[in-house]
């Protein structure tokens, strides 16, 4: 029972580099999120997914895009990475059923270094 | 805006001893109520939920109480063991439409000492 899985699980960059991080989730979940970790500030949102083929931006989207082009995958893209964007990286998935109630998944986090 | 305020920490106790971490919250209509915890190195796990005022979350030892005249969910445990050392997060859904987006606390980090 794998949950919500991330890769990478650590990834340094240079100032000006791209990459995209994967999530996956075999819970069949509708909703999907993409969270940022810093110290002294909680967990914010990046981008969510209501469903497949839809993507809504959060609270700090700025530098970020998304993409779901299948159920079970919410990808994270940072097309020119920044020193700003050093920061731990989160995946999180949630039934629509009864939506506010029902609890979040998380998976174990990406933890990205840029240089 | 909607917002969760938790003490700061980190809280530093010896084994066996109570625990009580602050939470409170500000929200327009009926939020539902959640306590997580994030171990080292680990993605952030339920602890315990609330859905509705009075409601009382348990689980492991752990609860919390909704308590909307004063709106607060303060998580306590009687006993804490060193295996409880972990980072605590206050959080609140029910607000963005169809979705449960959260808002998270800044949490407060637990360190129980043998």
């Amino acid at each position: 029972n794998a949950g919500v899985t991330q890769t990478p699980k650590f990834r340094v960059l240079k100032t000006g580099q791209s990459m995209t991080l994967l999530c996956a989730q075999d819970m069949n979940h509708e909703y999907m999120y993409w969270y940022r970790q810093d110290p002294g500030m909680g967990l914010r949102l990046i981008h969510y997914s209501v469903g497949e083929g839809t993507t809504a931006k959060g609270e700090v989207p700025d530098g970020y895009n998304v993409s779901r082009l299948k159920k079970q995958n919410f990808l994270l893209g940072l097309e020119s990475a920044a020193p700003s964007q050093t920061s731990v990286y989160f995946c999180a998935s949630s039934s629509r059923q009864g939506a506010s109630n029902q609890p979040q998944h998380f998976g174990d986090g990406t933890r990205l270094s840029i240089l | 805006g909607n917002s969760v305020t938790q003490m700061e920490g980190p809280v530093t106790l010896s084994e066996e001893a109570f625990l009580t971490i602050n939470c409170t919250y500000t929200a327009t209509g009926y939020p539902s109520l959640f306590w997580y915890v994030q171990y080292p190195g680990e993605g952030l796990q339920l602890l315990l939920k609330a859905t509705k005022a009075d409601d009382k979350g348990s689980n492991k030892g752990f609860e919390a109480t909704y308590r909307k005249e004063t709106t607060s969910f303060h998580l306590e445990k009687g006993s804490v063991q060193v295996s409880d050392s972990a980072v605590y997060f206050c959080a609140l859904s029910g607000y963005g439409g169809a979705t449960n987006k959260l808002i998270f606390g800044t949490g407060t980090l637990l360190a129980v000492q043998p």
